[in-house]
């Protein structure tokens, strides 16, 4: 079965640019993570959405960052501007949560390393 | 902040030997879990102790939860060059969801 789909894998922009993280979870999956991973914060959690919608956005650092989910099968995480300090590994991870359960495994996407310059 | 602390930061060992890695949380949870990440790739489950287990078992892995200390263990026995990874322990928040705090994970580096 195909896991979680994240892309683009690798992205270099200039800051001030627009940039789009783009996520499939698992088909069935009804919860969606995103999350970003520094050396200096370790992994942290950006934003939840279950059954499509978000949450707990409480980890969005600042206004220029939103994330969408159009529907069960496609989510996006969007910065704009983008700055250098943005530069990360963003994860997009899904679960299954029927009602929101605390004993399910999370299953991780190969991630996108964003490099802002 | 991080609810999960591992311990040690880095473990260098031999192929055949042991490998135990430490967690410690701060407040009650109802489960913690163990995840793997391999270079350049995203985390992978391993293993979910519940708050009311003590121990649990999976193949060569062996997980250990002692709520009273706050503190769970994870040992790879018999470890691989193929266990060379980063291994972090991811407790349940106060979200009220299966909200996950990982810690800063220890990596696990298995000599041939």
């Amino acid at each position: 079965d195909a896991g979680v789909i994240q892309s683009p894998r690798h992205e270099v922009t200039e800051m001030g640019q627009e940039v789009t993280l783009r996520c499939k979870p698992i088909s069935g999956h009804n919860s969606l993570f995103w999350y970003r991973q520094t050396m200096m914060r370790g992994l942290e959690l950006l934003i939840y959405f279950n059954n499509n919608v978000p949450i707990d956005d409480s980890g969005m650092p600042e206004d220029r960052f939103s994330a969408k989910m159009p529907n069960a099968s496609f989510s996006t995480l969007k910065i704009q501007p983008s700055e250098p300090r943005d530069s990360a590994v963003y994860f997009c991870a899904s679960s299954d949560l029927g009602h929101p359960r605390r004993d399910q495994p999370q299953h991780f996407g190969d991630g996108t390393r964003l490099s802002i310059l | 902040s991080q609810q999960g602390e591992e311990d040690p930061q880095a473990l260098s060992i031999q192929e055949g030997e042991n490998a135990t890695m430490n967690c410690s949380y701060k407040t009650s949870i109802n489960n913690l879990q163990w995840y793997r990440q391999n270079s350049g790739r995203g985390l992978v489950h391993l293993i979910l102790i519940r708050s009311n287990e003590r121990e649990k078992h999976s193949g060569r892995l062996r997980v250990t939860l002692d709520t009273s200390k706050k503190s769970s263990s994870l040992l790879i026995t018999a470890s691989r060059a193929a266990d060379t990874a980063s291994y972090f322990c991811a407790t349940d928040g106060s979200g009220g969801y299966n909200k996950l705090i990982f810690g800063a994970g220890t990596r696990l580096a298995v000599h041939p």
